[in-house]
């Protein structure tokens, strides 16, 4: 089974702009993982804000967005909000089995 | 309005069998492929398992290999998770999510003498 790698925690301050990323060990992210984000607030059930890379749902706030960078799937957050501080978790399709990253801790600060 | 709803979480001793449902209203069930997620408390998200929209075809991820089954009443508008062989690992919250776009609240399973 393959290992999904997330930053384990990150910080951006009110209003900047800081990226997620999320790789494979069994190399480049591509648009056939069909990568999903998922936001996580504190006892709270996780919620999904990308699907398959860069798609948006209609309650994803239009300063989240999904890329591939550099051979891993990311997910960049500009202008900050402090209702943004959450876990985030990425997972990565396999042609079949689905294998999640351990997730971000995003702090706003 | 979508709603998940999981049921079946409990307490069972290491070993025993536990089958979950979710049922589902507010989407059209059987068109969704469906799937399990967990999380044990205080850790990340871990998939589970998956299932096509008739059913057909269903993958599981290496730790529940052979111990856990998916299926689906699309009838009944319901998914179902039957757990066997549990295990103190399989501690946690179980998902449910619809093409992982929607998701219950969870129900929790804890796996313990």
């Amino acid at each position: 089974q393959a290992v999904v790698t997330q930053e384990p925690s990150l910080t951006v301050s009110p209003g900047g702009t800081v990226t997620l990323t999320c790789g494979s060990s069994t190399g480049a992210v591509t648009s056939r993982h069909y990568t999903y984000w998922f936001q996580q607030k504190p006892g709270q059930v996780p919620r999904t804000l990308i699907y398959y890379t860069t798609n948006k749902h209609s309650w994803t706030p239009a300063r989240f967005s999904g890329s591939l960078i550099g051979g891993r799937a990311a997910l960049t957050l500009s202008g900050a909000q402090p209702e943004d501080e959450a876990d985030y978790y990425c997972l990565l399709s396999y042609s079949g089995p689905w294998v999640s990253g351990g997730g971000t801790k995003l702090t706003v600060l | 309005e979508v709603q998940l709803v999981e049921a079946g979480g409990a307490l069972v001793q290491p070993g025993g069998s536990l089958r979950l449902s979710c049922a589902v209203s507010g989407l059209p069930f059987s068109r969704y492929w469906m799937h399990w997620l967990r999380q044990a408390p205080g850790k990340g998200l871990e998939w589970v398992s998956r299932i096509s929209d008739d059913g057909s075809d269903a993958t599981y991820a290496d730790s529940v290999q052979g111990r856990f089954t998916v299926s689906r009443d699309n009838a009944k508008n319901t998914l179902y998770l039957q757990m066997n062989n549990v295990r103190a690992g399989d501690t946690a919250f179980y998902y449910c999510a619809a093409n992982i776009d929607y998701w219950g609240q969870g129900t929790l399973v804890t796996v313990s003498s």
